[in-house]
């Protein structure tokens, strides 16, 4: 059974672009989250997507923002990046929201020069 | 005061010891908690998840939850070398649908 599959892997980007960032979840499982993991921050919550709807979000300001297609894949993209956007992003699967385990991708790792 | 609490380590333990992690959390209605184990440069890997107060054993690692404490822990018995790693824990607060981690405690298991 596939894992969590999270492209690009690794990214270099400028100050002010745009960046998407995608995963594919475990085949069946319907919930998708993403975390923004930094060594000063730790592993912080982006926001969370259930059948298409965003469900969740964290504290992040608007210019993190997603979605989700109909086979559960998502996207998340950041506009006008920052420096301190640079981190790794980690794609979590889960079969539904709430209470339940969630598996995670590889990551794709941010640099934001 | 955070959410989720981890001493940050490093804990050094002999090969062979028994490892000894804790957690504790803010949220009393908090119901779900897992501990995921994260070696450098790679994502977390679920190691278990725990529901109900007491203990869980899978193979050599045991969940201990106490909801009265807010506490939850983890026990690695017969440490090997191999897990040596940062152990993050994860909660699932009362009313809400995102995990929210602890910092995480790194491992080393010495040779």
């Amino acid at each position: 059974k596939a894992g969590v599959t999270q492209t690009p892997r690794y990214l270099i980007k400028t100050r002010g672009q745009q960046v998407t960032l995608s995963c594919s979840p475990i085949s069946g499982h319907r919930s998708v989250s993403w975390y923004q993991q930094t060594p000063g921050q730790g592993l912080q919550f982006l926001f969370e997507y259930f059948s298409e709807t965003q469900r969740n979000k964290g504290n992040f300001p608007g210019r993190f923002s997603g979605r989700q297609f109909s086979n559960s894949r998502s996207e998340m993209n950041v506009s006008t990046l920052e420096l301190g956007d640079s981190a790794l992003y980690l794609c979590a699967s889960s079969h539904t929201y709430g209470n339940t385990e969630a598996f995670f991708g590889q990551g794709t790792r941010l640099t934001v020069v | 005061q955070k959410e989720v609490e981890q001493n940050s380590g490093p804990l050094s333990v002999p090969e062979g010891a028994i490892a000894s992690l804790n957690c504790t959390y803010s949220d009393r209605g908090s119901q779900s908690f897992f501990w995921y184990r994260q070696y450098s440069g790679k994502s977390p890997e679920l190691i278990m998840s725990i529901y109900s107060n007491g203990d869980k054993e899978d193979g050599r690692f045991t969940a201990q939850l106490n909801k009265a404490s807010q506490y939850v822990s983890l026990l690695i018995r017969d440490s090997q070398p191999s897990d040596s790693a940062t152990y993050l824990c994860a909660v699932n607060p009362s009313g809400t649908y995102k995990y929210i981690f602890g910092t995480g405690t790194r491992l080393k298991v010495l040779a």
